[in-house]
């Protein structure tokens, strides 16, 4: 069975630091690119940020450009998202989510990440 | 990067069909077919549920599918039923090579 389990969220205050992970399970992670999406409460999906299979070709929505940083360790089968300077505005559900071409085919549960003073 | 427009929200009887609408410009739903659609139920990851403007994946059922013309992509549900009351996304790859999600419709099934 296909699974990503993200992990590392909480809650921190504005401006400071937080790493998420994502443990994959099920396929054969090198094969595919990964996304990382986000929720905040009560709110629509929002694209966050892509890497593809090899790391070479990384994306990232205009909201967190220079601030976040995805990456991939294909030998330990996880995606991170490095999240810095961190605003009221981050508080989301963040998704772990796998990649088939042009979409997203399977969804991880999600991790809470709460910015709050 | 601005969010693809989807109706609020629509509603149907039990039986019936619904169509939700979701607008972007030639630089992402009208530029590629590659417009996907994702349902979540309240509390829940969201599900793909239509692929490349129009294909189904495996385990979706045939009562829904996938349009577009121009600008704006559309997903139909027919024979509503109960358990299809959720909210729906339509996403699309852009132009920039980032993705672009529209802001949501709650289906209500009276």
């Amino acid at each position: 069975e296909v699974q990503m389990v993200e992990s590392g969220g909480g809650l921190v205050q504005p401006g400071r630091s937080l790493r998420l992970s994502c443990a994959a399970s099920g396929f054969t992670f090198d094969d595919y690119a990964m996304h990382w999406v986000r929720q905040a409460p009560g709110k629509g999906l929002e694209w966050v940020s892509s890497i593809s299979w090899n790391s070479v070709i990384t994306g990232y929505a205009d909201s967190v450009k220079g601030r976040f940083t995805i990456s991939r360790d294909n030998a330990k089968n996880s995606l991170y998202l490095q999240m810095n300077s961190l605003r009221a505005e981050d508080t989301a559900f963040y998704y772990c989510v796998k990649a088939r071409d042009y979409y997203m085919d399977v969804w991880g549960k999600g991790t809470t990440v709460t910015v709050s003073s | 990067q601005s969010a693809l427009t989807q109706p609020a929200s629509v509603s149907g009887s039990p039986g019936q069909s619904i169509t939700i609408s979701c607008t972007g410009t030639s630089s992402d739903v009208g530029g590629y077919n590659y417009v996907s659609w994702y349902q979540q139920h309240p509390g829940k990851a969201p599900k793909l549920m239509i692929y490349d403007v129009n294909k189904r994946p495996s385990g979706v059922s045939n009562r829904f599918s996938g349009s577009k013309s121009a600008n704006t992509a559309s997903l139909t549900i027919s024979g509503l039923q109960p358990e299809d009351e959720a909210d729906y996304y339509c996403s699309s790859y852009t132009s920039s090579t980032t993705w672009v999600f529209g802001g949501g419709t709650k289906l209500t099934v009276l």
